[in-house]
């Protein structure tokens, strides 16, 4: 089993839904969770990371951490065409400096106008 | 700035054949990590480097090779490729800071007959 599990999808919403992404994660260890989006043909880039527990906001994405749970979460507001994409949760390995990131398998969107 | 270059971008190769995909990283970073992508299985770490005339094993090391002769250069060798190696390769690199931001390619699609 992986460390850091994550429901393929594919998921398909109209324009303007809120879209909830999930993962869940089985290292208590884990101190860092990123949420990276890949768009077809490209390299992931990183939208958003989260320390420890809790929200972060930027803009239309909200990240959310429950180490209680080990559930990490990623909600678009209003989400249009353009975040359609493969989004990918991930986590630190360790705690070194550099330390390689464990991904889930990501979460293809496709929102339709 | 153009960040993380994969070269090449596509390849065919038969069985048995051997090559070299680069990587080069112009942002002065001291981590390096080649990746692959396969459907459902998501992004495995093949081999990474902490700096320069270092290299460490990751999830699949197997069949492959690295090398880090120069910081802003990391190659990923096939010696022998199998079909079990089609794949789409990504290299990333990063700074090493606490939030774990990787750069990534776009990307080398290989496929072997």
């Amino acid at each position: 089993q992986k460390e850091v599990e994550q429901d393929p999808g594919p998921l398909s919403v109209p324009e303007g839904a809120i879209v909830s992404l999930n993962c869940t994660y089985s290292n208590s260890a884990f101190q860092y969770f990123m949420w990276y989006r890949q768009y077809s043909r490209k390299g992931p880039e990183l939208l958003m990371y989260t320390y420890s527990s809790g929200n972060k906001e930027d803009g239309r994405f909200t990240a959310q951490v429950d180490k209680s749970s080990k559930y990490i979460s990623l909600f678009i507001r209003d989400s249009q065409p353009s975040d359609s994409a493969t989004y990918l949760c991930a986590s630190p390995e360790g705690t070194e400096a550099g330390t390689a990131l464990i991904f889930g398998k990501g979460t293809t969107l496709s929102v339709s106008s | 700035n153009a960040g993380v270059t994969q070269t090449p971008k596509f390849r065919v190769l038969k069985t048995g054949q051997s090559m070299t995909l680069l990587c080069a990283q112009d942002m002065n970073h001291e981590y390096m990590y080649w990746y692959r992508q396969d459907p459902g299985m998501g992004l495995r770490l093949i081999h990474y480097s902490v700096g320069e005339g270092t290299t460490a094993k990751g999830e699949v090391p197997d069949g492959y090779n690295v090398s880090r002769l120069k910081k802003q250069n990391f190659l990923l060798g096939l010696e022998s490729a199998a079909p079990s190696q089609t794949s789409v390769y990504f290299c990333a690199s990063s700074s090493g800071t606490s939030t774990g931001e990787l750069f990534f390619g776009e990307g080398s699609r290989l496929t072997v007959l």
